[in-house]
C-alpha cells in the first residue's frame, strides 16, 4: 500500500490555465505538507496543515489555494498557471508536526507550464 | 531564521571508496536533523534521523552524529555501493522542516 499518493505524477499545461495536485495519506497522520522542488533540487515548504486547519502559509502566491476536506487529503489548487510555477510538487505527512516528527513524502508531480 | 548548509555536489566516488557529505545548521534551540535520500524520479525517503545532542543515527551502512559544538551533522559510509547514487538532502526541523540544497552522489563501478 502506497503511504502517501500524489495524482497525476505528471502534468503539462498552458499558461493561464487553472488545475490542481491530489494527495492522499493512509498513515493516519494528522499534518500534511506541501513543499516546492525547483529545477536546482532545492525544497521549499509552501503549506503546512494539522487536522485540516491551516499552520503554515509560506510566502507564496495567492494563485496557490491548499484544501484539506479531512485530515487525510490535502489538495493543492494552481490559478492562472505562469512559467515559474514549472516545478515538482511534494506532499508529505507527518504524524503530529512534532519537531521530531520524520515526514513521509509521496513521489511528487511535475508540473510544466509551456 | 533557521537554515541548512550542504556541501555542493556533486560527488562522484569509486564504489567502495569512503563518502563524507557536510551539512552544518543554524537555528535557535535545539532542532531535530535528518537526512532524506531522493533517488532519480521519486520522492523523498528519510535515511535516518537525531533528535538531540551527540546522538547518532544510522541505517544501511550510513551514519550521522548530531554536534551541537560544530552545529553540524555530517554523512559518512564506509564504502559506498552503486545503488547509493542518488540525491541526499540534510534537515532541520524546529517548527518547521528547513532542507539543505540537496548533494548529488554518484558512484562509479
Amino acid at each position: 500500500d502506497t503511504a502517501v499518493s500524489q495524482t497525476p505524477k505528471y502534468l503539462v499545461t498552458q499558461m493561464g490555465n487553472d488545475k490542481s495536485i491530489k494527495c492522499e495519506q493512509n498513515l493516519g497522520h494528522d499534518t500534511m505538507y506541501w513543499y516546492k522542488q525547483d529545477s536546482k533540487k532545492f525544497l521549499k515548504i509552501m503549506f503546512s496543515y494539522n487536522n485540516k486547519e491551516l499552520i503554515i502559509n509560506e510566502t507564496v502566491p495567492n494563485r496557490f489555494s491548499p484544501k484539506s476536506p479531512d485530515k487525510a487529503h490535502l489538495n493543492l489548487h494552481i490559478n492562472s498557471l505562469e512559467l515559474g510555477d514549472s516545478a515538482v510538487y511534494f506532499c508529505a505527512s507527518s504524524p503530529s508536526g512534532r519537531n521530531t516528527d520524520t515526514q513521509y513524502f509521496g513521489p511528487g508531480t511535475r508540473l510544466t507550464v509551456l | 531564521g533557521d537554515s541548512v548548509t550542504q556541501m555542493e555536489g556533486p560527488v562522484t566516488l569509486s564504489e567502495e571508496a569512503f563518502l563524507t557529505i557536510n551539512c552544518t545548521y543554524t537555528a535557535t534551540g535545539y532542532p531535530s536533523l535528518f537526512w532524506y535520500v531522493q533517488y532519480p524520479g521519486e520522492g523523498l525517503q528519510l535515511l535516518l534521523k537525531a533528535t538531540k545532542a551527540d546522538d547518532k543515527g544510522s541505517n544501511k551502512g550510513f551514519e550521522a552524529t548530531y554536534r551541537k559544538e560544530t552545529t553540524s551533522f555530517h554523512l559518512e559510509k564506509g564504502s559506498v555501493q552503486v545503488s547509493d547514487s542518488a540525491v541526499y538532502f540534510c534537515a532541520s526541523s524546529r517548527n518547521k522542516f528547513y532542507f539543505g540544497s540537496g548533494t548529488k552522489l554518484n558512484v562509479k563501478p
